[in-house]
């Protein structure tokens, strides 16, 4: 089944801004909003936002999610050390009725 | 606090099953979906499954057949036993509560499939 599409890497320099991208469809992205989760290197999964843009409690406003058409896209501002992590989309498919995730997209802060 | 425990690692051989566990706690258990996801080394998240603990479960097409997902609603546990283990199960298992999305994940169970 088709997935969602994400670049494999971002890099971009200490306190600049990443933009993260995540390519559906009007069954998944489209239709639900995506989720958006960071994730450490032998760590669970954080999750980052919900439903586009809902942040849960404790995540930092640097993090901003927002949604055109079948794209999703994850904002980070002032990047930061801690911020190098891969991040992952995510989105239920109504169409195969199944939560699909993204490749994930590897962020270097340099 | 809201928690998700999971049971230790497993070495299995191929063909064997395998069952994990994940013990919620600081939440009311029936109130929400849970899912299980893996990841392989070195790879990325790959969705398996999601139940509602007071309805059924809906799998991932890959796995239809293979994986069974099941609660204890009075033991706050879920559960989810893989048959006809290979190789390519070798990853690491996690059970996660969704609001809205999986928002809470366990630390992860390694199952490693050897012969």
């Amino acid at each position: 089944q088709a997935g969602l599409t994400q670049p494999p890497s971002v890099s971009k320099d200490l306190r600049q801004t990443a933009t993260l991208t995540c390519t559906g469809s009007s069954n998944n992205v489209g239709n639900e909003g995506a989720a958006w989760l960071q994730q450490h290197q032998g760590h669970p999964p954080k999750l980052l936002s919900h439903r586009d843009n809902n942040r849960p409690s404790g995540i930092s406003e640097r993090f901003s999610a927002s949604r055109s058409g079948n794209t999703a896209s994850l904002t980070i501002t002032g990047l930061q050390p801690e911020d190098e992590a891969d991040y992952y989309c995510s989105a239920w498919d109504s169409s195969f009725s199944a939560w699909l995730f993204g490749g994930g997209t590897k962020l270097t802060v340099l | 606090q809201v928690q998700l425990v999971q049971s230790g690692a497993e070495v299995k051989k191929p063909g064997a099953s395998v069952k994990l566990s994940c013990k919620a706690s600081g939440y009311t258990f029936p109130n929400y979906f849970m899912h299980w996801v893996r990841q392989a080394p070195g790879q990325g998240l790959e969705w398996m499954a999601v139940i509602n603990p007071s309805g059924g479960p809906i799998y991932a097409q890959k796995f239809q057949g293979r994986v069974t997902v099941t609660t204890n609603t009075s033991a706050s546990t879920l559960y989810m036993e893989l048959n006809s283990l290979r190789s390519e199960d070798t990853a690491v298992y996690y059970c996660a509560r969704e609001v809205g999305a999986p928002d809470c994940w366990g630390q992860g169970t390694l199952v490693i499939v050897s012969s």
